[in-house]
């Protein structure tokens, strides 16, 4: 069964202080790994999408890099203004749907 | 601004009723779904829609129903078949290469009283 799982559930940060979440995933045929940023009350943000194993992608303090087995989101020197919830999805079974995962809290405080 | 319209934002449902969400997209993407988001949980697949006149389910599409006779809009019911449809509900559309993934809406939140 195709699956997504990140961790932490929860990350607390001070500002400045640089961290990772992470996503697992075990599906067959990936098409694309895709990050999201979701605020309390808001629908997700797209943020990036990975294709193939050794990609990298950077937006600002953020970095998303891909392996064969799990996705990395790097924060570098965060702001409190980086808090949310981050969430990790991958296609399953071609691009019909999307399977998420779970999600990952962060909270950075100054 | 081309973009995903959810409405209403707030949603309360008495015991027995059926409530229909609204989606509206003007991105002129094929495909539409609907999600449900519950506390802790991802977000689950309710039904997709990838061309009009036609949708499948998703992994949780008992008590809930759709239809697409509009490229742009695809709402969902709410039917009173659903036992627990307290949640976050949102909707997304993404184009055919999906390069960008999915758009997702603003969603409704719809509480049982």
């Amino acid at each position: 069964e195709d699956q997504v799982t990140q961790s932490p559930e929860a990350l607390r940060l001070q500002e400045g202080e640089s961290s990772s979440l992470n996503c697992s995933y075990t599906v067959s045929g990936l098409r694309g790994l895709f990050w999201y940023r979701q605020d309390p009350g808001k629908g997700p943000e797209f943020l990036f999408t990975l294709y193939s194993a050794g990609e990298e992608k950077e937006k600002e303090r953020l970095k998303a890099t891909l392996t064969k087995k799990e996705s990395f989101l790097h924060i570098t020197a965060p702001k409190p203004e980086d808090s949310a919830t981050y969430l990790c999805a991958s296609t399953s079974g071609g691009y019909n749907k999307l399977i998420f995962g779970a999600g990952t809290r962060l909270a950075v405080h100054p | 601004d081309g973009g995903i319209t959810q409405s209403p934002k707030y949603l309360f449902r008495k015991e027995g009723q059926n409530v229909t969400l609204s989606c509206e997209q003007n991105l002129n993407h094929d495909a539409m779904y609907w999600y449900r988001q519950d506390p802790g949980q991802g977000l689950r697949l309710i039904y997709y829609s990838q061309i009009v006149n036609d949708f499948q389910k998703g992994d949780i599409a008992e008590g809930y129903s759709v239809s697409r006779e509009k490229k742009e809009s695809f709402p969902l019911t709410v039917t009173s078949a659903q036992k627990n449809p307290t949640a976050f509900y949102l909707c997304a559309s993404s184009s055919r290469d999906r390069v960008d993934g999915y758009t997702f809406g603003s969603g409704t939140r719809l509480t049982v009283v």
